[in-house]
């Protein structure tokens, strides 16, 4: 059964717009969320954990409980935010990512 | 600290073949897993190693395989290669085993081809 849903194959946003990437999770017990992001040539790296409550590089995603969800938002963005980005699960015993989103920012 | 290093970058096999894929974790990293990257299915979930035990392995067939060495260091081997093994294979490690909630430091990847 599918742990982690990103509706968005591809997103598009122009520079200076909001951006928001969704994520879903399915998971009876207490999740642990991420989100990675994989830059162009770079490898996958972590960009924030819901755990630790913090913005980075102007990203936050808030874990909602009762909708499953942890999405990933930036009020403006920026052209050097494209990139493609992974939700992932943690259950304690393994990550579950998602299918990814590429996101394009447009300047 | 040097990060994951997985070596080769670049494998071109052929149909029935087999192969064997490298990964040096962080130096102190004592997790390691797999996992296959393709366009359509994202980050798949191969195994985990832990301590030279397999802790945890997903939904792949008996073809995947692994071990782990003294030293942290982990190998994964495909045996009687199809063409459906072609992807970005990536290693990730990290200091505990992935249900301490710890973060997961990614190699490079890599990148199979199977003709």
């Amino acid at each position: 059964a599918q742990r982690v849903t990103q509706p968005e194959k591809l997103l598009s946003v122009f520079k200076g717009a909001p951006v928001e990437l969704k994520c879903n999770y399915s998971y009876s017990g207490s999740p642990e969320l991420f989100w990675y992001v994989q830059y162009s040539r770079q490898r996958l790296q972590l960009l924030l954990r819901h755990i630790s409550r913090e913005s980075i590089k102007g990203f936050t995603a808030d874990l909602n409980k009762g909708e499953t969800s942890f999405h990933l938002k930036k009020p403006f963005a920026q052209e050097e935010d494209s990139a493609m980005y992974y939700c992932a699960l943690n259950t304690g015993n393994q990550f579950y990512f998602g299918t990814g989103t590429s996101l394009t920012v447009i300047p | 600290k040097a990060g994951v290093t997985q070596t080769p970058r670049y494998l071109i096999k052929t149909r029935g073949q087999q192969v064997t894929l490298s990964c040096s974790p962080i130096s102190g990293h004592r997790s390691v897993s797999w996992y296959q990257q393709t366009p359509g299915q994202g980050l798949q979930f191969l195994f985990e190693y832990f301590s030279e035990t397999q802790r945890n392995k997903g939904n792949f067939p008996g073809r995947f395989s692994g071990r782990q060495f003294s030293n942290s260091r982990s190998e994964m081997n495909v045996s009687t290669l199809e063409l459906g093994d072609s992807a970005l294979y990536l290693c990730a490690s990290s200091p505990q085993p992935s249900g301490a909630y710890n973060e997961q430091f990614f190699g490079p990847g890599t990148r199979l081809t199977v003709l």
